[in-house]
């Protein structure tokens, strides 16, 4: 019963293909993200959305392009992958807990992109 | 530019001893911090926060300790089990329920039983 389940656990791919990885949170939350951890290990967010509308956008190459369905899912697409991109992909929901905006991860999604 | 800075990658405490976990910001406006806990495999849960309003806050083995005009916060664990052997990530936010939240780099934390 994973309050937030992101798939592929891993991933490993060639250069230039595109993949996707899919996010779903059943806590009822409204707000949901993608962060990156790259190789040294800062966790850095990507996206967030907000009840299907897309609140924050960092500066994230276009081949990078998040689908939010509905408020309890969160994909993240990305087309023609480059070595960069190996990193953990970490999904999460949030809600507000005494004013801090308290996040539940989802396990990670490890890409290798050789 | 780290606005949230965890500057001890890593720490080794003896099992029942005190296990405190610093952080330190530079950004003024942040006023709400959080402290998660990472194990291999998974991702990171939620352990406790504070308020730049207050200057400390426990929950059970968990304290937060909030010094604003350092910029400065620690966790403290008491005792320390070998199951609170993780990786610990500061993070802060600025404003009630801001989705922007920046965390730091994470110290990792090893109870020797």
């Amino acid at each position: 019963d994973t309050a937030v389940s992101q798939t592929p656990k891993y991933l490993v791919t060639q250069m230039g293909n595109d993949k996707s990885i899919k996010c779903e949170q059943n806590l009822g939350h409204d707000t949901m993200y993608w962060y990156k951890q790259d190789s040294k290990k800062f966790l850095k967010i990507m996206f967030s959305y907000n009840n299907k509308e897309l609140i924050i956008n960092e500066t994230v190459p276009n081949r990078f392009s998040p689908k939010s369905p509905d408020k309890a899912h969160l994909n993240l697409h990305i087309n023609s992958l480059e070595l960069g991109d190996s990193a953990v992909y970490f999904c999460a929901s949030s809600h507000v807990r005494s004013g801090a905006n308290v996040l539940t991860f989802g396990a990670g999604s490890r890409l290798t992109v050789l | 530019d780290q606005q949230v800075k965890q500057n001890s990658p890593s720490l080794s405490v003896q099992e029942g001893r005190i296990s405190i976990l610093n952080c330190d910001y530079t950004n003024s406006m942040f006023d709400y911090f959080l402290w998660y806990k990472k194990y291999p495999a998974e991702g990171p849960t939620f352990l406790i926060s504070i308020s730049s309003i207050k200057d400390k806050n426990e929950d059970g083995r968990f304290t937060v300790f909030l010094n604003k005009s350092a910029k400065h916060l620690s966790l403290h664990i008491v005792p320390s089990q070998p199951g609170d052997s993780a990786v610990y990530f500061c993070a802060a936010h600025s404003g009630a329920g801001s989705y922007q939240l920046t965390f730091g780099k994470g110290t990792k934390l090893s109870v020797i039983p």
